[in-house]
């Protein structure tokens, strides 16, 4: 069984749709929660970080986390078609250590 | 402020060659890591530096792959003899060393293709 489970995806939704993205995970040491963008060809670029459960905020993006049921999500508002890109749940035991990845959900935000 | 950069962006080689790719960090960032990206797999962590030492290695697959960050500062990754399945894009990332926590910035990553 894997440490995080992703659902690849590809999701396609209007501009302007709500997009929600979830992982599960397995490893109840997970204290440090990330969400990455990644664009073809690219690095990924970390969006959102959290520690604790509970919901974070950042512009369109709020990213939640309920350790009680090891879920984490991601949510888009007002999504635009610059938001196309794949997303990735990680996390982590503590500070510098490795990160651990899902496999990426590809999104595509349709004009 | 430069960000992490990878050499090559790409390199195809053969079977049982080497190949040496290159990291550097964004200046002042004592961590280190190098990470993996199989066909249709998810990212995995490979190994983390902090300043030139190896603090954890868990994640190297076996002993065809050496890493070593001398001074310091950049940090190499070669693998000899390459197989098949060696074949993925390899990312490196480094972080500060600060309180709370670091982020990991990445590079774009070098495409290895092994025929």
């Amino acid at each position: 069984q894997k440490e995080v489970e992703q659902d690849p995806g590809p999701l396609s939704v209007p501009e302007g749709a709500i997009v929600s993205l979830n992982c599960t995970y397995s490893n109840s040491a997970f204290q440090y929660f990330m969400w990455y963008r990644q664009y073809s060809r690219k690095g990924p670029e970390l969006l959102m970080y959290t520690y604790s459960s509970g919901n974070k905020e950042d512009g369109r993006f709020t990213a939640q986390v309920d350790k009680s049921s090891k879920y984490i999500s991601l949510f888009i508002r007002d999504s635009q078609p610059s938001d196309s890109a794949t997303y990735l749940c990680a996390m982590s035991v503590g500070s510098y250590q490795k990160v651990t990845f899902g496999t990426g959900t590809k999104l595509q935000v349709i004009p | 402020e430069a960000g992490v950069t990878q050499f090559p962006s790409h390199s195809v080689i053969e079977k049982g060659q080497t190949v040496t790719l290159r990291c550097d960090p964004i200046s002042g960032h004592d961590n280190l890591y190098w990470y993996r990206r199989v066909m249709g797999k998810e990212i995995k962590f490979l190994l983390h530096f902090v300043k030139e030492s190896k603090q954890d290695e868990s994640g190297m697959p076996n002993n065809r792959f050496l890493a070593e960050r001398t001074g310091g500062t950049y940090s190499t990754l070669k693998v000899q003899p390459a197989e098949l399945e060696d074949s993925g894009v390899y990312f490196c990332a480094s972080s500060q060393a600060l309180p709370g926590g670091d982020e990991q910035f990445f590079g774009p990553g070098t495409r290895l293709t092994v025929l």
